[in-house]
């Protein structure tokens, strides 16, 4: 079955660090374009990064310098680490995989809430 | 990057047909994939490309551009049809960078 489980949210202080996982079953973190995408409570999807392939990474304005997206081929997973956190990264953050042939996310995991507040 | 602009609800009789809106200049030259996502559940991929529909997603759900508007109908709108509706593109530049509307509320009467 292909799925995606993201596991590593929580409450965390303004100005922590988080690394979010997404472990993947089903095909290869490695041969697709993976993305993050968090909604705040009571907010629109809102895309956060995206690693290539290839391995190029892309970040939205609001969290660059800040998260960093990556992955572990042996493991067949994605992670976001994410640093300097604040209050306004509390959302529910979801993988996805980016079926980039069809520009769709065509694969969503059920999301893992982040907290950010002291 | 580019915006993407939906209304931010709209309702439908039952049985009714839908049209849910997306406009950004992107859309002259990407197509919109379209999600739908219910209270508390992870968005799921309804259209993509031109007018297609993933396994599963039943065919009252259909895709339509013209000039820089993509749309969603919903022909015959069932009461599990509401949600909210998030319609998505690649930037102006053409980079696959996702871009997201604001998403549109359903209301099914």
């Amino acid at each position: 079955e292909v799925q995606l489980v993201e596991t590593g949210g929580g409450l965390i202080q303004p100005g922590g660090s988080l690394r979010l996982s997404c472990a993947a079953s089903g095909f290869t973190v490695s041969s697709n374009y993976m993305s993050w995408v968090r909604q705040a409570p009571g907010k629109g999807l809102e895309w956060v990064s995206v690693i290539y392939s290839g391995g190029s990474t892309y970040y939205a304005d609001s969290v660059k310098g800040r998260f960093t997206i990556s992955r572990d081929n042996s493991k067949n997973t994605l992670y976001l680490q994410m640093n300097s956190l604040r209050a306004e990264d509390t959302a529910v953050y979801y993988c996805a995989r980016d079926w980039v042939s069809e520009d769709a996310f065509d694969i969503w995991g059920q999301g893992t809430m982040v907290t950010v507040s002291s | 990057s580019s915006e993407l602009t939906q209304d931010p609800a709209v309702s439908v009789a039952l049985g009714q047909t839908v049209r849910i809106t997306c406009q950004g200049d992107s859309l002259r030259s990407y197509y919109a994939s379209w999600y739908q996502q219910k209270p508390g559940q992870a968005p799921v991929l309804v259209i993509y490309g031109k007018n297609n529909r993933p396994s599963g997603i039943p065919d009252r759900f259909s895709g339509s551009s013209s000039g820089n508007t993509a749309s969603l109908t919903i022909t015959g709108a069932q009461a599990e049809d509401e949600a909210d509706y998030y319609c998505n593109s690649r930037d102006s530049s053409g980079n696959r960078i996702g871009v997201f509307g604001g998403g549109t509320k359903l209301t099914v009467l």
